[in-house]
C-alpha cells in the first residue's frame, strides 16, 4: 500500500529565512508525486507536482520541491519566507503512470512564519 | 462557476439522524472524489466517479455511507444513521476531462462540509 509521511508536525521559521517542510514517500514503481496548501476554512491548494524528468520542480508562489528516488523524498522548499505562507502543507503521491490511480496524502505540516 | 462548490458548509447532526452533503464540481471535470479529513489528520480518499460511473468506492468506512452522481456533474454524499466517529470535514475535488498522458490530473478541491455529530 502507498503512503506518505511528514515527520514534522509544524515547522517554524523566521520571515526571510528559507524554509523546508519534509516529505517522504512508499508507493509501487514510478511515483507522482504533489504538494498543496491549506489555509483556515479553505480547501486545498495545489502547489507542484513531480512527473518525471528534472528533479527540481517549481511551483506557486516561489515554492519548489527537490525529488529523491534514492531517498524516496519529496521536501517543499523555498528561499525566502513570507509570513502569508503560514498554513497547512500537505504531501500526496500516487502510483504512476497512466490511468486512475489512488491519490494518498499526508497528515499535514504547519508552517508558521515568525515576523 | 469558477470553483468546486460544496454544501452545506456547516451541519451539526444529531446520532442516528441521516445526511446528504453536496458537490458541485467545476463544469466539464470528469473525475470527481470525496475525501474525509478528521480533525489534526491528512484528507483520506472515500470514493471516485467518472462521469457517473463509481470507479472506486474502497474508501467508504462502511455500508452508512454512500455517493452517487446521476448526472455525471453534481454528486451528493449520503450518511446514514450517523456516528460521533463521523464528525470530520467532507472534502470534494474534481479535475479536468480525461486524463493526460501522465494520468496526474491536478485535484481542484472545495472548502468542504463539516460534519458535527452530537
Amino acid at each position: 500500500a502507498q503512503s506518505v509521511a511528514q515527520p514534522e508536525d509544524q515547522v517554524n521559521v523566521a520571515e526571510g529565512n528559507p524554509l523546508t517542510v519534509k516529505c517522504t514517500y512508499s508507493v509501487s514503481g514510478n511515483p507522482y508525486l504533489f504538494w498543496y496548501v491549506q489555509y483556515p476554512n479553505r480547501g486545498l491548494q495545489f502547489l507542484l507536482k513531480y512527473i518525471t524528468g528534472d528533479n527540481l520542480v517549481k511551483g506557486s508562489y516561489g515554492f519548489e520541491a527537490e525529488f529523491n528516488k534514492s531517498q524516496t523524498s519529496f521536501h517543499l522548499k523555498k528561499p525566502s519566507a513570507l509570513v502569508s505562507d503560514s498554513a497547512l502543507y500537505f504531501c500526496a503521491v500516487r502510483k504512476g503512470p497512466g490511468g486512475y490511480q489512488k491519490v494518498t496524502f499526508g497528515i499535514g505540516t504547519k508552517l508558521q512564519v515568525i515576523p | 462557476g469558477a470553483g468546486v462548490s460544496q454544501s452545506p458548509r456547516y451541519k451539526v447532526a444529531k446520532r442516528g439522524q441521516d445526511v446528504a452533503l453536496r458537490c458541485d464540481p467545476i463544469s466539464g471535470h470528469v473525475s470527481l472524489f470525496w475525501y474525509q479529513q478528521a480533525l489534526g489528520q491528512g484528507p483520506e480518499f472515500l470514493t471516485y466517479f467518472q462521469n457517473e460511473a463509481q470507479l472506486d468506492k474502497s474508501g467508504l468506512p462502511s455500508d452508512r455511507f454512500f455517493a452517487e452522481r446521476p448526472e455525471g456533474s453534481v454528486s451528493t454524499l449520503k450518511i446514514q444513521r450517523t456516528q460521533q466517529e463521523d464528525s470530520a470535514v467532507y472534502l470534494c475535488a474534481s479535475s479536468p476531462p480525461g486524463l493526460d498522458l501522465s494520468g496526474a490530473n491536478v485535484l481542484t478541491f472545495g472548502a468542504g462540509s463539516r460534519l458535527t455529530v452530537l
